[in-house]
């Protein structure tokens, strides 16, 4: 069975730092996807970054970036240069053909 | 269009009556999922469509819910007799493609309160 875990339910940072949130999964595919999405007040997930597993380069987009530990099991995201902006819950998630797995989100805090 | 859209926002129903709830798929995107998010932190899958036939239903309750995706009219998730633990929000994601390197776009989401 496939299950993503985010074990920081919240995570605060202060402005212009550095934050990283945790996400471990379990899967016996060797060939999958992960994601981080971003969920503001607003409630619109959208897409922060993704990993192709097969690919051993982190991913890297702007001030985001990942740490992607395959055997591991391991998919981290960083965020540099914290904006207040960057408040909201962060979920990541693994793709199969039919669905997404998510974990349960960790809520970022960016104190000015 | 260029956004999955749904509809509505929001939708209060008491108990025991039906809920339609409504997604339309970014234009050309064949596979539409629907999730349920329950505070605010679990998604929960429902079910998801290629086109118009069942992908994967491995998530939906049978008995009270079901969903049809028919061409060219939007995708619709339809509750009867609601309950109470149906309240949540209920997100509707489209895709381009299968594969698993293609990002699921969602709308905003339909905040259904049972009361």
């Amino acid at each position: 069975a496939q299950t993503v875990t985010q074990s920081q339910p919240e995570m605060s940072v202060q402005e212009a730092e550095t934050v990283t949130l945790s996400c471990t999964y379990d899967t016996s595919e060797s060939d999958y996807y992960l994601f981080w999405y971003k969920q503001p007040p607003s409630r619109q997930m959208i897409l922060v970054i993704r990993q192709e597993a097969y690919k051993q380069q982190n991913a890297t987009e702007n001030r985001f970036s990942v740490n992607f530990q395959k055997a591991a099991k391991s998919f981290s995201l960083k965020i540099s240069d914290s904006q207040l902006g960057d408040a909201a819950m962060y979920f990541c998630a693994y793709r199969t053909g039919n669905q997404f797995y998510f974990g349960t989100g960790t809520s970022l805090t960016v104190i000015p | 269009g260029e956004e999955v859209a749904q509809t509505p926002k929001h939708l209060v129903r008491g108990e025991g009556q039906k809920a339609k709830l409504y997604c339309a798929p970014i234009k050309g995107h064949s596979y539409v999922f629907w999730y349920q998010q329950v505070l605010k932190n679990e998604f929960k899958f429902l079910i998801s469509f290629q086109n118009e036939n069942v992908f994967d239903e491995t998530g939906m309750p049978k008995e009270r819910f079901s969903a049809k995706c028919l061409p060219n009219s939007p995708c619709s998730l339809e509750i009867q007799a609601t309950k109470l633990e149906d309240s949540a929000v209920y997100f509707c994601a489209s895709s381009l493609l299968p594969g698993r390197n293609t990002e699921a776009f969602f709308g905003q989401g339909t905040r259904l309160t049972v009361v």
